[in-house]
């Protein structure tokens, strides 16, 4: 069975500062790969997918994240963070394309 | 164009009661879900469906129906409520070929 581990429940940091939230899962067959992210109050947002082809997958709002099969992760990064980003952010794994495994969540607190 | 509405927004229940979520979405998706989010546990599928007239059971069904008589429509159904299904629940939707887009929730309470 696929799971996701999110390994900091909560990450706090400076403006403007580099970040970079972890994802690990676990699965015995090929994965599709997502990040998402919650606002207060709202629904869930694509950030950015891993389905194939080239390991670092840039997405929305300059987060990027890179695929590691070996290590079985897929971290999300970036280089400089606004206050705007303060979000829940969650990675999920899908080995159907269809069915999405959640981690429980990085709440990230930008900090002025 | 709203994408996906959940309705109601928030919702007060007593034991015992029942009642129904409604997800509506405008994009002509095949697919959609049902999630609920506990604090420190990320989101958990309910129950989906691949397509007018059919659904599936996902990790957490026990205690939910649900039906699917329009494609535009997922309806989520609580029989008979329990305080431990207080949560905020997630409906989304999507084409095969693309990602999942969410609601912006319904919070329930049971008391």
């Amino acid at each position: 069975a696929q799971s996701v581990t999110q390994l900091d429940s909560q990450v706090p940091v400076f403006e403007e500062a580099p970040v970079e939230l972890r994802c690990n899962y676990s699965s015995s067959v090929s994965v599709y790969l997502f990040w998402y992210v919650q606002y207060p109050n709202q629904g869930l947002q694509l950030l950015l997918k891993y389905l194939s082809g080239s390991t670092l997958v840039k997405g929305i709002n300059g987060f990027e994240a890179e695929f590691n099969k070996s290590q079985t992760s897929f971290h999300l990064r970036k280089p400089s963070v606004h206050i705007s980003d303060t979000a829940e952010y969650f990675c999920a794994v899908s080995e159907d394309g269809n069915k999405l495994v959640f981690g429980a969540g990085t709440i990230l607190r930008v900090k002025s | 164009n709203a994408g996906v509405t959940q309705t109601p927004k928030f919702r007060v229940l007593k034991t015992g009661q029942s009642m129904t979520l409604l997800c509506a979405q405008d994009m002509n998706h095949e697919y959609m879900y049902w999630y609920r989010q506990d604090p420190g546990m990320g989101l958990r599928l309910i129950h989906y469906s691949v397509g007018e007239g059919t659904t599936a059971k996902g990790e957490v069904p026990d205690g939910y129906n649900v039906s699917r008589l329009k494609k535009q429509n997922f309806l989520l159904g609580l029989e008979s409520a329990a305080p431990s299904q207080t949560s905020v629940y997630f409906c989304a939707s999507r084409d095969p070929q693309g990602p999942q887009h969410f609601g912006d929730g319904t919070r329930l309470s049971i008391l």
